[in-house]
């Protein structure tokens, strides 16, 4: 199975701070036929189910702020807020679907400094 | 609108067996990859199992393997997980979910407690 591990567990950021998120693959979800990443990101705010963020590791789904931004390639991710806003405040995870089991990662909690 | 509703959660002993539903509309059921994720209170997101649109594979996790079933009816646009042999580890917040570019729609979950 492929572990996915992000870093940090949790963090603070002031309103308006550059914040993130790493995500790490224990093996690569580049895919060689088409030369896509197949990693996502999703939110979680408290109470709620998770919402699709991020796919192929750099595209924004539809309705997502543009404040939010993926990137890397292989085994190691980045999702970036470029500006923190309140409602911002969530657990955020990745997910490859590479291969089954599509594994998630064990959450970051974000909240605000 | 665009809506999955699950539903059979409920309290349970452990090694007894429980069956989810999840109620799809809103879009074309048949075109879609489905999939259940967990969540056990206080903790991360866990992928549970994936059905393709077609019904034709089927995947699950390792700790669900032998003991949970997902299947599809497409004549009245529901996603099922038949839960056998439940264990206190196994209770969780279940979602279903339709994979699009992602896990793009999500139901609100059904809570499920194995518990004597």
């Amino acid at each position: 199975d492929i572990v996915m591990t992000q870093s940090p567990d949790s963090l603070a950021v002031s309103l308006g701070e550059r914040t993130t998120i790493n995500c790490r693959s224990s093996q690569s979800v580049l895919h060689s036929s088409n030369n896509k990443n197949y990693l996502v990101w999703y939110q979680q705010k408290p109470g709620q189910p998770p919402k699709l963020l991020i796919y192929w590791a750099s595209t924004r789904e539809s309705g997502v702020p543009d404040r939010f931004s993926g990137s890397g390639s292989g085994t190691d991710f980045t999702l970036t807020i470029s500006s923190l806003q309140a409602e911002d405040v969530a657990v955020y995870y990745c997910q490859q679907y590479y291969t089954t089991p599509y594994t998630f990662g064990q959450g970051t909690k974000l909240e605000i400094k | 609108q665009v809506q999955l509703v699950e539903s059979g959660g409920g309290v349970v002993q452990p090694g007894r067996s429980l069956s989810l539903s999840c109620a799809a509309s809103g879009f074309s059921f048949t075109t879609y990859g489905m999939h259940w994720v967990r969540q056990a209170p206080g903790k991360g997101l866990e992928w549970v199992a994936v059905i393709s649109f077609d019904g034709n594979y089927r995947f699950y996790a390792d700790s669900v393997k032998g003991r949970f079933t997902i299947s599809r009816d497409t004549s009245n646009n529901t996603l099922y997980l038949q839960m056998n042999s439940l264990r206190p580890e196994d209770t969780a917040v279940y979602y279903c979910a339709r994979w699009g570019n992602g896990l793009d729609v999500w139901g609100q979950g059904t809570t499920v407690t194995v518990s004597s």
